[in-house]
């Protein structure tokens, strides 16, 4: 099983609102990442998650938050959001880290209004 | 001088031809080197790894030219299912990343 699933596929949110990204694998890896992607732009690094300890933050704004409750899951909570963050959130897993093949989910479509 | 670049095409080509894509780095430093495809708006699917010896995967070859800092991706006998994006990744230490712009490739009957 080389799958990784993110809920929900899309999402549109109120500047206001509080929401969560989420994003499993059961491959057995011990990396996971979060990414966003604008139109025709390439994926950029936000979050890395290394053994279940966050290991690399891209200067993320603090709206948001990730949390890795164990080695399958990865979260993204969402708050205060600007219209400016509407794109593809992506979540991928590695089997240890940056330097090993990574495998995608299919993203959540976000939508700030 | 971006970290990772690619000419962004598009490449359009016949079915049944060869077309090849180059990716630049420039940090020497550099340590892992993907090529991935994107479908559009799909998320980026593993292509290949690419090695130092060069690797092959039936109508996919994978070049590493670490002299000249740049990995090459060859596709033979184009399929109308090779449209695509193609982004090249470099890692280098455990903390870096950098997805290249990608390589817009139409396959036409």
């Amino acid at each position: 099983d080389t799958e990784v699933t993110q809920t929900p596929k899309h999402l549109v949110m109120g500047m206001t609102n509080k929401k969560s990204l989420k994003c499993e694998q059961h491959m057995g890896h011990r990396a996971m990442y979060w990414y966003k992607q604008k139109a025709k732009k390439p994926p950029e690094l936000m979050f890395v998650y290394s053994y279940e300890k966050l290991s690399i933050n891209e200067s993320v704004p603090s709206r948001f938050s990730p949390e890795c409750p164990n080695s399958s899951l990865l979260n993204l909570h969402l708050h205060a959001l600007q219209p400016e963050d509407s794109a593809l959130y992506l979540c991928a897993s590695s089997p240890r880290g940056l330097r090993d093949e990574q495998y995608f989910g299919p993203g959540t479509r976000l939508t700030v209004t | 001088r971006k970290e990772v670049e690619q000419d962004p095409g598009p490449f359009n080509v016949p079915e049944g031809a060869t077309v090849a894509f180059n990716c630049t780095y420039s940090n020497s430093a550099s340590q892992s080197f993907f090529w991935y495809r994107q479908d559009c708006r799909k998320e980026p699917k593993l292509l290949m790894s690419v090695y130092s010896s060069g690797n092959e995967d039936g109508r996919f070859t994978a070049q590493l030219n670490r002299a000249s800092q740049y990995i090459s991706l060859l596709i033979r006998d184009s399929k109308l299912s090779d449209s695509a994006t193609y982004l090249c990744v470099v890692t280098h230490n455990t903390d870096k990343l950098i997805f290249g712009t990608g390589t817009r490739l139409q396959v036409f009957p």
